[in-house]
């Protein structure tokens, strides 16, 4: 079993959607969870982060953390043609000296 | 705040041949990272430096990939000699000490063998 496996997608969605992006993760100690957005031959960019099971809000994106079912997803509302870009959720183990364990991504396309 | 920088953009050679990457992080970062990601893959940890000491190096191919952090600021990652394998895009990162605190991209090397 992977540590971590994410939706291959690729995904594609019209303007003004809502997108869902998930990952789930086998390793119980994994105590940090963020989203992270590339965009095409740029370097990955954080977009959220938590800590805490439950959600975090932030303008459009929501995170969600479920530690009992090792499930986190990114919400993404009145998706935008800029949101198009690969999303990566990673990982940071509990005295894990500050190591990101990424999932693949999932390609995300938001059409006009 | 400036980003982390990275040079060459794009770097094409043969294999066998040798390269190497330059990598400036965030002012004031102590913890330097570099990642491996090859097309359609999530970043792959290579190495972690917290200032001038080698934190994490378990997956860095030790016989042909060398990475070195002097005076604890800049740092370069070298491969020698290069395989068609290692055609990948090469990210580094920087943090603040300490557990959890997020990762700063560069926009990385991307590396063609051919």
């Amino acid at each position: 079993q992977k540590e971590v496996e994410q939706d291959p997608g690729p995904l594609s969605v019209p303007e003004g959607a809502i997108v869902s992006l998930n990952c789930t993760y086998s390793n119980s100690a994994f105590q940090y969870f963020m989203w992270y957005r590339q965009y095409s031959r740029k370097g990955p960019e954080l977009l959220m982060y938590t800590y805490s099971s439950g959600n975090k809000e932030d303008g459009r994106f929501t995170a969600q953390v479920d530690k009992s079912s090792k499930y986190i997803s990114l919400f993404i509302r009145d998706s935008q043609p800029s949101d198009s870009a690969t999303y990566l959720c990673a990982f940071i183990l509990t005295g894990g000296g500050n190591k990101l364990t990424f999932g693949t991504g999932t390609q995300l396309k938001v059409e006009l | 705040e400036a980003g982390v920088a990275q040079s060459p953009r794009y770097k094409i050679i043969e294999k066998r041949q040798s390269v190497a990457f330059w990598c400036n992080p965030i002012s004031g970062h102590a913890t330097l990272y570099w990642y491996q990601q090859i097309l359609g893959q999530g970043p792959k940890l290579l190495i972690q430096f917290q200032n001038n000491g080698v934190v994490d190096d378990s997956q860095l191919p030790k016989d042909r990939f060398s990475a070195e952090r002097l005076k604890g600021v800049d740092s370069t990652l070298k491969i020698q000699p290069a395989k068609l394998e290692d055609s990948a895009v090469y990210l580094c990162a920087s943090s603040s000490s300490g557990q959890g605190t997020p990762l700063h991209f560069g926009n990385g090397t991307r590396l063609t063998v051919t």
